[in-house]
């Protein structure tokens, strides 16, 4: 199957900095990435979708000056998280949905940035 | 609104039959994702369904009523490495995925 990369696996911040977060589809081009946070105990959360070459569009209650979304090519997105507090601590995984993917639709998944915030 | 339904947590031992249970209401629907999360992991695919039925893939099968709004993950010849959670979630009409919280599946031995 196709393979999401995510990097860093994990990062621990002081409160107050920013954190990249970087998103890659490494067999396939991705029109589409999907960002989620993943509280502990709670199922994954849609942040935003963000599509190659367009701004990126962001559910309800997600700030979007404060995590910046930039998909530059069809293989890679970035989430920054900018002036990180310990309340944004969170699993972050992201996912690629592949250009021609059929009737299927399906989502990738990387394998997730567990971002800890001091 | 859109709601997806599973139970939050369900005990079964090893070598045992699983059946969890997921109910759905979406803003239109393109299929029915089952997942499985290992704790501090990515989710991983397990399957798809669009069109009523069963859909078996070796010890794990899948079934969808699109009518009644309903499917369910059948896990057989249950193994230790089976605790996860498992979610569900649905495909809306605007291709964008409605998950459900999850169940927690513990194996016992």
């Amino acid at each position: 199957g196709a393979v999401v990369s995510q990097h860093p696996s994990w990062v621990i911040c002081k409160s107050g900095t920013s954190v990249k977060i970087e998103c890659r589809s490494l067999d396939f081009q991705a029109t589409t990435m999907f960002w989620y946070r993943q509280f502990p105990k709670q199922s994954l959360m849609l942040m935003a979708t963000s599509n190659e070459g367009s701004k990126a569009t962001y559910e309800q209650g997600v700030e979007k000056d404060k995590f910046l979304i930039n998909h530059a090519s069809l293989t890679l997105s970035t989430l920054t998280v900018t002036s990180a507090h310990p309340e944004d601590s969170s699993f972050y995984i992201c996912s690629a949905r592949e250009i021609s993917s059929g009737d299927y639709n399906e989502q990738f998944f990387g394998p997730g940035t567990r971002l800890t915030v001091l | 609104g859109q709601n997806i339904d599973q139970p939050t947590e369900m005990t079964a031992t090893e070598g045992a039959i699983v059946q969890i249970n997921c109910t759905y209401q979406t803003s239109g629907f393109n299929g029915l994702f089952w997942y499985q999360q290992h704790a501090g992991e990515a989710p991983t695919f397990l399957s798809y369904n669009v069109l009523d039925g069963l859909e078996e893939k070796g010890r794990f099968s899948s079934f969808l009523s699109r009518s009644k709004g309903y499917s369910y993950l059948l896990l057989k010849e249950l193994q230790m490495k089976d605790s996860a959670s498992y979610l569900c979630a649905s495909l809306d009409s605007n291709y964008q995925l409605i998950w459900g919280a999850g169940t927690k599946l513990i194996i016992k031995p």
